[in-house]
C-alpha cells in the first residue's frame, strides 16, 4: 500500500505569514508523529497523536505551532506568524499504534523556507 | 547537546566496509534504529534491534549493540556509491524516537 505522504513538498513563505502542512499517514495507522529537521539541529520531536488526540504538546517549540488530526487520519501542522528560525524540513511519521514495538514510517517531508 | 551522539562524517572507498557508530544515554530504551536519508528524500528505515539483542544481520547490514557501554554500530559490507547518504541512529523512549545528529557517509569510487 501507499506510504506516508506529505504536502506540499516545498513551501516558501514570507516572515509573518501563516503556513499549513499536511500529512497523510499509512491507512490504518492510529499513531501519527511530527518531527522537524533543522540545519545543525538534527531531528527534533514535535508532537504525536493517538487517534485524534495529542496527549503531549510539550515538544511544540512555541504557541505559534499547533497541530490537529481529524477522523483519525490526516493531520495538519500549522505555524502562525512564521519566523526565519522556523525554516526546516518537517517530517511526519505513522505507526500502527503507539506501542514501542511498532516501527514509525516516515514521509518525504515538507521543506519550509521562511524569507 | 543531543542525548544520542554520532560522528558527523565518514568517508570510505567503494567495496570497503563502513562502520557508523552511535552512543545513547537512556538505558531503558527498548528499540534502537538506523535510518537512511538520501538527498531530497525522507527517512528510510534500514533496520532496528531490540535492546536484549547483541547483534542483528540483514544482508549487507550488521547492527551491533553494546548495552553496557550504550554503544550502537551499523556496519555496511561492500559499500557502494548508492550507499552515500546521511545515517541516523535513534532510540525509542516510551513512544517517542530520539535521533542522533546523523552521520554523512561519502563513498568514493
Amino acid at each position: 500500500g501507499a506510504g506516508v505522504s506529505q504536502s506540499p513538498s516545498n513551501k516558501v513563505t514570507e516572515k509573518g505569514k501563516d503556513v499549513e502542512l499536511r500529512c497523510d499517514p499509512i491507512s490504518g495507522h492510529t499513531a501519527l508523529y511530527w518531527y522537524r529537521q533543522s540545519l545543525g539541529q538534527g531531528l527534533e520531536f514535535l508532537i504525536y497523536f493517538q487517534g485524534n488526540s495529542a496527549p503531549d504538546k510539550s515538544g511544540l517549540p512555541s504557541d505559534r505551532f499547533s497541530a490537529e488530526r481529524t477522523g483519525g487520519s490526516v493531520s495538519t501542522l500549522t505555524i502562525q506568524r512564521t519566523q526565519q528560525e522556523d525554516s526546516a524540513v518537517y517530517l511526519c511519521a505513522s505507526s500502527q499504534s503507539t506501542s514501542v514495538t511498532d516501527t514509525q514510517y516516515f514521509g518525504p517531508g515538507t521543506r519550509l523556507t521562511v524569507l | 547537546g543531543e542525548d544520542v551522539e554520532q560522528s558527523l562524517f565518514l568517508s570510505v572507498r567503494e567495496g570497503d566496509s563502513s562502520v557508523i557508530n552511535c552512543t545513547y544515554t537512556d538505558s531503558s530504551s527498548t528499540y534502537l534504529y538506523w535510518y537512511k536519508q538520501e538527498p531530497g528524500a525522507g527517512l528510510q528505515l534500514l533496520t532496528y534491534i531490540f535492546s536484549n539483542m547483541d547483534m542483528k544481520q540483514d544482508q549487507r547490514l550488521t547492527v551491533l549493540l553494546n548495552k553496557k557501554d550504550k554503544h550502537l554500530s551499523l556496519r555496511i559490507a561492500d559499500t557502494q556509491t548508492g550507499d552515500s547518504a546521511i545515517y541516523f541512529c535513534a532510540e525509542m523512549r516510551g513512544n517517542m524516537l530520539t535521533f542522533g545528529g546523523g552521520t554523512r557517509l561519502m563513498v568514493k569510487p
